[in-house]
């Protein structure tokens, strides 16, 4: 079966940074996407992946290693909005989009 | 720019009737995508369309859920004699290019379904 692993919740310090893991198993790889949702609201973009290696965006940061499975995203400079869901999702062979439960972030000032 | 925009955002039903559901996706985008969305859980895919094909529909979990975006733009989801299992968050996305593309998907707010 196709799974995806993330940590169920994570607490990190306003200010600080914090990295969110994902380990995958899927049939095939497209790609992989990290999402924020904050609590009562859709989904929204933060990266792409599809090679190998790291990709910055600001104060957000994406890394994969296709051989080994995995993904982080690291958050810098903690801010108190940044407390949401964070959802690894792989696009497999057949195009779909498979998701992880999501990490959810809490902030503390 | 307007967004996703779906309706209704809730539907409250009684078990055994039918219920639409219509996701209106960004202009131009040409592909769409219906998700279920349980509370504290990721979307779980349903099924997908590239201008007006539906391109996989592996995700619907049985026969009474059906989907169509019949001019390649309004999409409606439709489940029909509901059951209280059925009860869930009903995402739809759209994207610029098509699946295997870069691009990410845009997420609607919901419909909140309830079956009672």
């Amino acid at each position: 079966g196709q799974n995806i692993d993330q940590p169920t919740e994570m607490t990190a310090t306003e200010g600080a940074i914090v990295q969110i893991n994902c380990t995958y198993q899927t049939s095939g790889f497209n790609g992989l996407f990290w999402y924020q949702q904050h609590a009562g609201e859709a989904p929204t973009f933060l990266s792409y992946n599809v090679l190998d290696g790291l990709e910055e965006k600001g104060r957000f940061s994406s890394f994969l290693s296709r051989s080994k499975g995995y993904s982080y995203l690291l958050l810098k400079e903690l801010q108190m909005k940044d407390s949401a869901s964070y959802l690894c999702a792989v696009r497999d062979s057949n195009y779909q989009l498979i998701w992880g439960a999501g990490t959810k972030l809490i902030i503390k000032p | 720019g307007a967004g996703v925009s779906q309706s209704p955002r809730y539907k409250v039903t009684k078990r055994g009737q039918d219920v639409a559901l219509r996701c209106d996706p960004i202009s131009g985008h040409v592909s769409l995508y219906w998700y279920r969305q349980a509370l504290g859980q990721g979307p779980e895919f349903l099924t997908y369309f590239n201008y007006e094909a539906q391109q996989d529909k592996s995700g619907l979990p049985n026969d009474r859920f059906s989907a169509e975006r019949p001019e390649g733009s309004i999409s409606t989801l439709t489940i029909q004699r509901t059951e209280q299992r059925d009860s869930a968050m009903y995402r739809c996305a759209s994207s610029p290019g098509l699946a295997d593309s870069s691009y990410e998907q845009y997420f609607g707010p919901g419909t909140r379904l309830t079956v009672t």
